[in-house]
């Protein structure tokens, strides 16, 4: 099975601060996702690749950058974060027609 | 506008009963629908995938329908256990790569 890691599973950090979350994946696939998870609202996606260098926007790119500079790895990254950035983020990694594999989740809390 | 929804409300069902939870869509054109489970804190896990040329899926106790005329898919937990208590997403596939989630149905399962 696949098996998709994420660097933390709490992280708290202050207003205006860089952050960058890190997501692996330990097989080959092209697919990757970051999403996150707000009661009520339900997983909203961030930025996904299907690609080394290759992203596109989803619903709420806004505050939010991606890397993707190896396969295995994507890092969402919040240039200057902000309270509303407090959320549960969620990476996912697969193959195109096949199930997405989830990692653990990051919650994020931004004071 | 694109909408993905689920069971409005929470369902609560008798140990043994068949659960049967409800994923609608509007304005999409799904090349394929997944259903994941999620326990509190924890990041989805895949449990079907049911592509739009096929009516149904089976998978032990699990059965996933899935009606494009009616832009329906339905999710069946037959004889249900308490351990079966979660939240379960659907989620589709749309033309691109874009992957998108409803907000969920909480199942609980009365011992």
């Amino acid at each position: 099975d696949v098996k998709v890691t994420q660097s933390s599973r709490y992280l708290v950090k202050r207003t205006g601060e860089k952050v960058f979350l890190e997501c692996v994946q330990d097989m080959d696939h092209e697919n990757m996702f970051w999403y996150r998870q707000d009661p009520g609202l339900g997983l909203r996606l961030i930025y996904f690749s299907y690609d080394v260098k290759m992203k596109e926007k989803g619903d709420i790119p806004e505050g939010y950058s991606v890397s993707r500079e190896k396969k295995e790895r994507f890092s969402l990254i919040l240039e200057s974060a902000s309270t509303n950035q407090t959320s549960m983020y969620l990476c996912a990694g697969g193959l195109e027609g096949y199930g997405y594999t989830f990692g653990s989740g990051t919650r994020l809390t931004v004071v | 506008s694109q909408k993905i929804e689920q069971n409005s409300e929470a369902l609560n069902i008798q140990e043994g009963k068949t659960a049967t939870l409800t994923c609608n869509y509007t304005n999409y054109s799904p090349a394929y629908l997944q259903w994941y489970r999620q326990d509190p804190g924890r990041g989805p896990v895949f449990l079907l995938l049911i592509r739009e040329n096929e009516k149904e899926k089976r998978k032990e106790r699990l059965k996933v329908t899935f009606d494009t005329t009616l832009k329906q898919s339905l999710f069946h937990i037959t004889a249900s256990q308490p351990a079966d208590s979660a939240t379960y997403l659907c989620a589709l596939k749309n033309t691109g790569n874009q992957f998108y989630f409803g907000t969920g149905t909480s199942l609980t399962v009365i011992p």
